[in-house]
């Protein structure tokens, strides 16, 4: 079974960092594109980031370009979301999905991970 | 970026009821849209896949259509499990947008 297993998340005050993991499991890892997907308290989904299987290819959401930084470590299994610059609007239930790719692009999202929270507050 | 509207954002529905959700994109996405389903307190499970592929493991009450950049899902005969909130999210484009999702209560 495909599995996404989120860690990480917590309480940081507005400016403050936090880093984010997911742990794979039940497939080849090195060989899929992952996302990072956010969802803020009772709203809705919002995309955060890409990176493809090798790492070579990463793209952000303006909303946090320049603060997050994705990376992963396929000899782990890993795949991680380094957040600086924290700012309460970047509270939210983060959520690391495998990237099902079709079209030229891999952003269907299957499977998905439970979540953490982030909670960004003074 | 590409829009993604939903309708209606919320809806009440009866068990056995026939469920449509429309999803609108402010532009061609050829048939590269996907629907959604998320129960409280949980992640999102796939249920349709480009325009009307149907999910492994998912029912066959759910469907899902296409024309032009009108997509719909329907839900056939809803179930007790079925209340839940839908988003459709198109991935022809970066960066992925979703619609804001809706709401289907008893």
């Amino acid at each position: 079974e495909m599995k996404l297993v989120e860690s990480g998340g917590g309480l940081v005050q507005p400016g403050g960092s936090l880093r984010l993991s997911c742990a794979a499991s039940g497939f080849t890892f090195s060989s899929y594109e992952v996302n990072w997907v956010r969802q803020a308290p009772g709203k809705g989904l919002e995309w955060v980031s890409y990176i493809s299987s090798s790492g070579r290819t990463i793209y952000y959401a303006d909303s946090v370009k320049g603060r997050f930084t994705i990376s992963r470590d396929n000899a782990k299994n890993l795949m991680y979301l380094q957040m600086n610059s924290l700012r309460a609007e970047d509270t939210a239930v983060y959520y690391c999905a495998r990237g099902y790719c079709s079209g030229g692009t891999c952003y269907r999202f299957d499977p998905w991970g439970q979540g953490t929270l982030v909670t960004v507050s003074s | 970026d590409i829009q993604m509207t939903q309708s209606p954002s919320s809806l009440s529905a009866s068990v056995g009821d026939r469920v449509t959700i429309t999803c609108r994109a402010s532009q061609s996405i050829r048939n590269y849209l996907h629907w959604y389903q998320q129960k409280p307190g949980e992640a999102p499970k796939l249920l349709i896949y480009e325009a009307s592929s149907l999910q492994s493991g998912v029912p066959l009450r759910f469907s899902g259509s296409a024309s032009g950049t009108d997509f719909t899902l329907t839900i056939s005969s809803l179930q007790p499990e079925d209340f839940a909130t839908y988003y459709c999210q198109q991935s022809y484009r970066t960066p992925p947008t979703f619609g804001q999702g809706t709401k289907v209560e008893i």
